[in-house]
């Protein structure tokens, strides 16, 4: 089983959707859950960061964390084509390497 | 504040050369992650270093793999000699004192041929 699962996609919405991007991880020694967002040919770009259980929110972001059942969310409201990109979740245990998913292709068409 | 760079950005080279990666994190941040990210897989931790010091090199392939950071600033990455495997693309990171992110540089595209 791997570490964090996280489907590739792509995803496909049109402009103005909520978006809802999912990762489930599997050793409950995790306690940092990080989105990272990549677009093609750039390097990963920390978007939020939660330490533990609960929501964050920044803008039009917001990050979810169910450490119960070792789920973790990024919810993009009123997405826009310039969202498009690799959404990647990662996480790690304290200060040291994080674990990254897949990532997740999202589209946001015009 | 300027965030990580690496260079090269792109770099081909014939199974058997010789390669050095290089990488600059932010000024100040002690700590330096390289990862790699091959076709179809997810970024994979390579090795941590603080300071000039390696920290966690777990994740390191093989012997071919020789990371260095000397006097705790800029590092690099030497594969030697390279395998048609070592493709992919090499991240840098760094993250300052106490703190949790780690921020990513633009990555170098390796392709062995």
């Amino acid at each position: 089983q791997k570490e964090v699962e996280q489907d590739p996609g792509p995803l496909s919405v049109p402009e103005g959707a909520i978006v809802s991007l999912n990762c489930t991880y599997s050793n409950s020694a995790f306690q940092y859950f990080m989105w990272y967002r990549q677009y093609s040919r750039k390097g990963p770009e920390l978007l939020m960061y939660t330490y533990s259980s609960g929501n964050k929110e920044d803008g039009r972001f917001t990050a979810q964390v169910d450490k119960s059942s070792k789920y973790i969310s990024l919810f993009i409201r009123d997405s826009q084509p310039s969202d498009s990109a690799t959404y990647l979740c990662a996480v790690y245990s304290g200060y040291s390497t994080l674990t990254f998913g897949k990532g997740t292709m999202l589209l946001v068409s015009p | 504040e300027a965030g990580v760079t690496q260079f090269p950005s792109h770099s081909v080279i014939e199974k058997g050369q010789t390669v050095t990666l290089r990488c600059d994190p932010i000024s100040g941040h002690d700590n330096l992650y390289w990862y790699r990210r091959v076709m179809g897989k997810e970024i994979k931790f390579l090795l941590h270093f603080v300071k000039e010091s390696k920290q966690d090199e777990s994740g390191m392939p093989n012997n071919r793999f020789l990371a260095e950071r000397t006097g705790g600033t800029y590092s690099t990455l030497k594969v030697q000699p390279a395998e048609l495997e070592d493709s992919g693309v090499y991240f840098c990171a760094s993250r300052g004192q106490d703190r949790s992110e780690q921020y990513f540089g633009p990555g170098t595209r390796l392709t062995v041929t």
